[in-house]
């Protein structure tokens, strides 16, 4: 079965670049999910997308903003980069309105920042 | 707003041993609760999800309840297996399914 596709697998930065993550949901899910996830710490809820619309936002730096396409792909651009921005990105997909209805994750982009 | 906790923050037992992994949260008026497994560096693999109206949930070994009222849940793991080592998580989902995580039970199985 198909899952969550995040690209790229591993991405290495200098200080105030800008970098692109890239997420693809599942077939048929039409809500993704952004995470941030420090060393040792739980996943952080960044923004999220329903139906190509942004649907709730986190802790999301202003340096950052991300976008639903038309094909329900996500790309979350993060500008200005900062040494603290290293961390575990996830992208997780849903459908929304199943009451049993799984999230589910990708694999994730780590993203460190030199 | 919805805060999660997790006890033990980490637990290592010998093979074989059956363990509970314990979720609380807040507030009691949510949608699901899902229980996630996450190897280092890896993201997260879905192990059960437990509607608001249900109690339980089994697959395999694995085996959730949940008490909305008393705001708890608890993941069961049976006849524990090395390959059981990992960090498991609770997420509490409300009615507009916005996911809440806990901070996580690190799991170490001896063998």
């Amino acid at each position: 079965a198909a899952g969550v596709i995040q690209s790229p697998r591993h991405l290495i930065k200098e200080k105030r670049e800008t970098a692109t993550l890239k997420c693809y949901p599942i077939p048929r899910h039409d809500t993704v999910y952004w995470y941030q996830q420090g060393p040792g710490q739980d996943p952080q809820f960044l923004i999220s997308f329903y139906e190509k619309m942004q649907s709730d936002k986190g802790s999301i730096p202003d340096r950052f903003s991300a976008q639903q396409f038309s094909d329900y792909h996500s790309e979350l651009n993060m500008s200005s980069l900062e040494l603290g921005d290293s961390a575990l990105y996830f992208c997780a997909s849903i459908k929304k309105g199943g009451s049993n209805e799984k999230l589910f994750f990708g694999s994730g982009t780590q993203l460190s920042v030199l | 707003k919805q805060e999660v906790t997790q006890i033990p923050a980490a637990l290592s037992v010998p093979e074989g041993e059956n363990l509970v992994l314990n979720c609380s949260f807040t507030d009691s008026a949510i949608y699901n609760l899902q229980w996630f497994r996450q190897d280092p560096g890896k993201g997260l693999t879905s192990l059960l999800l437990i509607q608001s109206s249900q109690r339980e949930q089994t697959s395999g070994r694995l085996n959730a309840s949940l008490d909305k009222s008393s705001g708890r849940s608890t993941l069961y793991i049976a006849a524990s297996q090395p390959g059981d080592s990992a960090t498991y998580l609770c997420a509490v989902i409300d009615y507009g399914q916005n996911f809440v995580f806990g901070p996580g039970t690190r799991l170490s199985v001896l063998p």
